[in-house]
């Protein structure tokens, strides 16, 4: 069954500091890997797509890493602001999957904290 | 085209009643999914479509659920005789396929909230 675990399940973090999410997957035949931030109430916006040949991806003080072999995945934030607090989604599409049918994590939600 | 509408954003209402949501992809896009997300967890898929035809459904999608998008553009998602564990927010996406990563775009979500 394909499956997305993240952890930690939710964190709180001082603005200015870093952190980092992990993301497991089971999902098989691998297609792709998203990072996904959902603020409260709103839709998930995608931060980063990944294929199985891409390591790394950043977009702003957002970098994403992929492990295709070990089937892992983290999101890093730098130097955190307010308007991180959200829900960070890992997402993964599984290939020829109909319709590209993605496997959710559960999410991680993050608070940053002044 | 600013991107995913949905409407209501918000819908309170009694057990038993029905209700309808609506989705407008955007323009060019000609697949259009729904998903279910509850407090706390990831979204669901639900349905999806390839401009009008439904292609798949979830189990999750009971028989008072039922999606339609009869002009391949706007889709409608109703459910019948709600139950209290229809509570959740429902998410329309929408993507161009054959395309690069079959990139999902996200509406703001409808929340629905059974008395």
């Amino acid at each position: 069954k394909n499956q997305v675990e993240q952890s930690p399940q939710s964190l709180i973090i001082l603005e200015g500091k870093n952190c980092t999410l992990q993301c497991n997957y089971t999902v098989s035949p691998f297609s792709n890997l998203r990072w996904y931030k959902q603020d409260t109430g709103r839709g998930p916006v995608s931060l980063t797509i990944m294929t199985f040949s891409e390591n790394t991806k950043s977009n702003g003080r957002y970098t994403a890493t992929l492990d295709a072999d070990t089937k892992q995945s983290s999101l890093h934030i730098t130097a955190s602001q307010l308007s991180d607090s959200a829900s960070y989604i890992c997402v993964v599409s599984a290939e020829g999957a109909a319709g590209n049918k993605l496997t959710f994590g559960g999410g991680t939600r993050v608070l940053v904290k002044p | 085209d600013t991107g995913v509408s949905q409407d209501p954003r918000h819908k309170i209402t009694k057990r038993g009643q029905n209700v309808t949501f609506r989705c407008d992809p955007i323009s060019e896009h000609n697949r259009l999914y729904w998903y279910r997300q509850t407090l706390g967890q990831g979204p669901e898929f639900l349905t999806y479509f390839q401009n009008e035809a439904q292609l798949e459904k979830s189990r999750l999608l009971s028989d008072r659920f039922s999606a339609e998008r009869p002009k391949g553009s706007f889709s409608t998602l109703e459910i019948q005789r709600t139950e209290q564990g229809d509570s959740a927010m429902y998410l329309c996406a929408s993507s161009l396929a054959p395309s690069g990563y079959n990139e999902q775009f996200f509406g703001p979500g409808t929340r629905l909230t059974v008395l």
